[in-house]
């Protein structure tokens, strides 16, 4: 089975601009969740889908949104970024939602200029 | 609301050596326990979870985690160290039934000939 996939892998904006990241989930699993990982803050939850549906969501500003298509792949987009965002933002994938079963994909690392 | 602690930021060793990460959590009510590996570029692998049952779990990798629920700890267990060990390792919690990890900030093992 594959596993988790994010793309792309890397990324450079400049302030001010949006981007959106892909996250497609191992076959079968409908549940996304989204984490954040810099430096200084280390792992943050944004947010977790479940059939195209937030169930969850993290404590970071209305810049952050995300959403889940009928085929469970999930985006995250990020308006108006701010410098520390740079990051490396991380996608999991869980056949129910349940925290115990969550797989990792690779992350997309995120350098905003 | 639950929280990790993990008080080393970082763990020297040589190899072949036995070594402890430790782990620390607070949370008012029953948790799921993890300990996750990440390699440099990549995402998050799962290296064992306490659900329930005998509070010593065994993982991949030769590791192992004690769950101790008087002292509130989950503290990471190899006998015997390779460079390949060489990463940094994550403890994260979440409430049972959730869908949310809640991570430490990360202990960064080094292992040297």
């Amino acid at each position: 089975k594959a596993g988790v996939t994010q793309t792309p892998r890397y990324l450079i904006k400049t302030r001010g601009q949006q981007v959106t990241l892909s996250c497609s989930p191992i076959s079968g699993h409908r549940s996304v969740s989204w984490y954040q990982q810099t430096p200084g803050q280390g792992l943050q939850f944004l947010f977790e889908y479940f059939s195209e549906t937030q169930r969850n969501k993290g404590n970071f500003p209305g810049r952050f949104s995300g959403r889940q298509f009928s085929n469970s792949r999930s985006e995250m987009n990020v308006s108006t970024l701010e410098l520390g965002d740079s990051a490396l933002y991380l996608c999991a994938s869980s056949v129910a939602g349940q925290s115990y079963e969550q797989y990792f994909g690779p992350g997309t690392r995120l350098t905003v200029t | 609301a639950q929280s990790v602690t993990q008080l080393d930021s970082q763990v020297p060793v040589f190899e072949e050596a036995p070594v402890e990460l430790r782990c620390n959590y607070s949370s008012s009510v029953s948790v799921y326990l993890f300990w996750y590996v990440q390699y440099p570029n990549q995402g998050l692998q799962l290296l064992l979870k306490y659900l329930s049952g005998s509070t010593l779990v065994k993982g991949i990798n030769g590791f192992e985690a004690e769950f101790n629920k008087s002292q509130t700890s989950f503290h990471l267990r190899k006998p015997s160290v390779h460079i390949s060990d060489t990463a940094e390792y994550f403890c994260a919690v979440s409430v049972i039934g959730g869908n949310k990890l809640t991570f430490g900030t990360g202990t960064q093992l080094k292992v040297e000939l």
